[in-house]
């Protein structure tokens, strides 16, 4: 199981940015992921969740900002964040479930001015 | 939604040392506990699911007990490789949430 964050960096406030996580080692399509944060110097919070049918859960703190979505022909998960505000600065990884077992090593966000 | 509380938030300890991490949730998580273990730069590791199950290919000096609320990891016998931070989450219900962290260090 491999999974690869991409897409980060430096963006400004209000601004947007798309992440992906490319998977591999296992049949992607059979399998529901998360997005999981972790600002620095804190700890973890969840983020969002799709199912492998493409149902989807948000934290109420990037609700009707971010979206997870999934290619599953490009066996590629998203996260779609609109609207960045200085507190969504974090390390941001995929992780696959159920159990929440394998992770990314995960991408840098920073939204600055 | 469910918190977490983890203790120690340090612990400082001994190679050959046995150390135990509690994690308290604020409500019934039916044992729907995992615990990871994550190095400076890499990407978090499971080491237990739910409650007791050890990871495949974790060393079996890691274990895991509780239930309802309460909840523990226990490294029997500490290695070198061991020192790291370690962190519980709960995966009862939507928002998943996770303990604030267990820093390792070598005393």
């Amino acid at each position: 199981v491999q999974l690869v964050e991409s897409g980060g960096g430096l963006v400004q406030p209000g601004k947007s940015l798309k992440l992906s996580c490319s998977a591999s080692g296992f049949t992607f399509s059979s399998y529901g992921m998360h997005w999981i944060r972790q600002a620095p110097g804190k700890g973890l919070d969840w983020v969002a969740y799709i199912s492998s049918s493409s149902g989807t859960v948000y934290a109420d703190a990037v609700k009707g900002r971010f979206t997870i979505s999934r290619d599953n022909a490009k066996n590629t998960l998203y996260l779609q964040l609109n609207s960045l505000k200085s507190e969504d600065t974090a390390i941001y990884y995929c992780a696959r479930t159920p159990g929440v077992d394998y992770w990314g090593q995960g991408v840098m966000v920073t939204v600055s001015s | 939604d469910i918190q977490m509380t983890q203790s120690p938030s340090f612990l400082s300890a001994s190679v050959g040392d046995r150390v135990t991490i509690n994690c308290k949730a604020s409500q019934n998580i039916n044992k729907y506990l995992n615990w990871y273990q994550q190095k400076l730069g890499e990407a978090p590791k499971r080491l237990i699911y739910n409650t007791n199950n050890l990871q495949t290919g974790i060393p079996s000096r890691f274990s895991g007990s509780g239930s309802g609320t309460d909840y523990t990891l226990t490294i029997s016998s500490l290695q070198p490789e061991d020192f790291a931070t370690y962190f519980c989450l709960q995966h009862n219900s939507f928002p998943y949430t996770f303990g604030a962290g267990t820093k390792l260090e070598l005393k």
